[in-house]
Formats: structure tokens, sequence, C-alpha cells
């Protein structure tokens, strides 16, 4: 079972470069997160949804924009890359508002 | 302060017990979660505890709540090396609004 994967799981970008991380979950699952982890500090929230074609802010959402065209899907985008965005990205699902959280592997970004 | 607060790290001898602590500010959390996270992998949910409880054991695994204090600790028995890993507390009222502990990173050493 593949669960939810992450698209790329590492990049190096360099400041103003923009990028998209692909979140993919085959679980059939309504709500989708999207998280940054950073050394030090517990994960922090930047966007999520609950459902297909809707997106709401988090905790840490500026520099960051979402998508959810699709129930499957959930993409984090940068437009213009700053180094203090340089972190790990995780992914989750789950099948309602509370519960288990289904992580991705993570994503590294570097912004130099 | 930090919502979620955990000590960073902890190292025990193989066999011996574990204990990882975790303290929280929200009053209205509901569940409360301990995720573990293994080198380059995803966190992974480990165990919860609603906030009605008291305690909650699952094998090896025990899970203490004290409302009043807003404290929550895992207690891992028989600890091996295949539990070292990272350990986050999560707490919330529903998903939208968890927050995290930075982690508390166990070493087993044999």
């Amino acid at each position: 079972n593949a669960g939810v994967t992450q698209t790329p799981k590492f990049r190096v970008l360099k400041t103003g470069q923009s990028m998209t991380l692909l979140c993919a979950q085959d679980m059939n699952h309504e709500y989708m997160y999207w998280y940054r982890q950073d050394p030090g500090m517990g994960l922090r929230l930047i966007h999520y949804s609950v459902g297909e074609g809707t997106t709401a802010k988090g905790e840490v959402p500026d520099g960051y924009n979402v998508s959810r065209l699709k129930k499957q899907n959930f993409l984090l985008g940068l437009e213009s890359a700053a180094p203090s965005q340089t972190s790990v990205y995780f992914c989750a699902s789950s099948l309602s508002d509370y519960g288990e959280l289904f992580f991705g592997e993570g994503s590294r970004l570097t912004v130099l | 302060g930090e919502d979620v607060e955990q000590s960073l790290f902890l190292s025990v001898r193989e066999g011996d017990s574990s204990v990882i602590n975790c303290t929280y500010t929200d009053s209205s959390s509901t569940y409360l979660y301990w995720y573990k996270q293994e080198p380059g992998a995803g966190l992974q949910l480990l165990t919860y505890i609603f906030s009605n409880m008291d305690m909650k054991q699952d094998q090896r695994l025990t899970v203490l709540l004290n409302k009043k204090d807003k404290h929550l600790s895992l207690r891992i028995a028989d600890t091996q090396t295949g539990d070292s890993a990272i350990y986050f507390c999560a707490a919330s009222y529903n998903n939208n609004d968890m927050r995290f502990g930075a982690g508390t990173r166990l070493t087993v050493k044999p």
C-alpha cells in the first residue's frame, strides 16, 4: 500500500525560484495537510484542505500557496523561494477532522 | 512559551524503561497523541488518549495523562534498540489545530 506519497524527496532552489511539491494519497481521505518541520520546533501547519476544491490557511501560510483540484492530490507551491523556507515538508491525510494523521516520508527543501 | 513542550533528548540502556514527558497549554485539547518518527521517514501514530482518560496501556506502551497539570507521559517498557527514534507529543481539539512538540530523540544503548 502506497499510503501518502510526496515528490520530490529532495530539492535545492535558488532564492526567487518557484517550485511545487506534490502529495498524493490513495486512502480516499477527505482531509489533507502540509506541515513544515524545523530543527528544535514541532511540526507547524502551513495549509490544509477539508475536501476536493477547498483549502484553508494554517499556522504559517505566508509565502506558500496550495491547490486541491483532485481529492487524492494536494499541491504546495512556493512562488518565490526564500532561505527561510529551507525546511523538511510533510504532507499528511486523515479520514476525518480528528484521529490519526497519515504522513508521507517528507521532502527536504534547501533554498540558497 | 510553546504550546506543547517536551525534552529534546533521552538516552536509556536496552531493557530499561523509557519515560518521555510532555506538557501542553490548551485545556480544550480533546485528543493527545504520541507519534514516532524513524530516520528518513514520516511520523507514525504510536498511541493516543482522550482527555477524559487517565491512563491507556497498549502492550509495552503506557500513556499517563494528568489533565489538571496538562501533563502527558509515554512509558516504554523493556526498551529495545528498535525503539530508537524521535517521539512527538501532539495535542488537538481537531486535526486543523493540532500542536506538536519539538520531539524527543530517544537513544537506546545496547
